[in-house]
């Protein structure tokens, strides 16, 4: 089945720590995005990716860096620099940048501070 | 800038009830519209979508119709069941901008 993995599950960071969530798809999609999702808030936009070996920063960029080497992976590394990284990570993509097509979600990370 | 708003949750019903979720948006032009669901743990799913005015999305009972004159995009379902307990966003996405703009999302929970 084509879908988007995101892993781990669960992940904890240690003080001045960088850790890297990964986000593999089979869709076959050009667009992959990374949001953070924080308690009853909405999705905000980190780094999202037109193409391979392009990427451009959301609207939470501060603390966060992406790659995206091969189409089918967008890996996000959240940095020491991030001070409040516990949150919700999701994982998306879409077909293209433009028009109507949805976007397809991962199943998150969850990161907490040891 | 665009923008969508929804109404507060959580929204507690009981099994069976009919269901309304609120979300009118601001934006230029003509933008899609989308409700998304989020079961406990899980990602989002998408569960409906409406691209031009009128346009009613549906899916797995539930609907909801694109009002370009009250700037609505109301999640409507008949007949509620438990497991309709999830948490629904609506989003927008603009006719000139790629970038998905999420509502803060409405916690359902249906009580049996």
């Amino acid at each position: 089945d084509g879908g988007i993995t995101q892993s781990p599950k669960y992940l904890f960071r240690k003080e001045g720590q960088n850790v890297t969530l990964s986000c593999e798809q089979n869709l076959n999609h050009d667009a992959m995005y990374w949001y953070r999702q924080d308690p009853g808030q909405g999705l905000r936009l980190i780094y999202y990716s037109q193409i391979v070996n392009d990427f451009q920063k959301g609207d939470i960029a501060e603390g966060y860096s992406v790659s995206r080497e091969k189409k089918e992976s967008f890996p996000l590394t959240v940095t020491s620099a991030q001070k409040n990284p516990t949150a919700f990570y999701l994982c998306a993509s879409s077909i293209s940048r433009t028009g109507n097509q949805p976007q397809h979600f991962g199943d998150g990370t969850r990161l907490s501070i040891l | 800038g665009n923008s969508v708003t929804q109404m507060e949750g959580p929204v507690t019903l009981s099994e069976e009830a009919f269901l309304t979720i609120n979300c009118t948006y601001t934006a230029t032009g003509y933008p899609s519209l989308f409700w998304y669901v989020q079961y406990p743990g899980e990602g989002l799913q998408l569960l409906l979508k409406a691209t031009k005015a009128d346009d009613k999305g549906s899916n797995k009972g539930f609907e909801a119709t694109y009002r370009k004159e009250t700037t609505s995009f109301h999640l409507e379902k008949g007949s509620v069941q438990v497991s309709d307990s999830a948490v629904y966003f609506c989003a927008l996405r603009g006719d000139s901008n790629y970038q998905l703009i999420w509502g803060a999302g409405t916690k359902l929970i249906i009580k049996p």
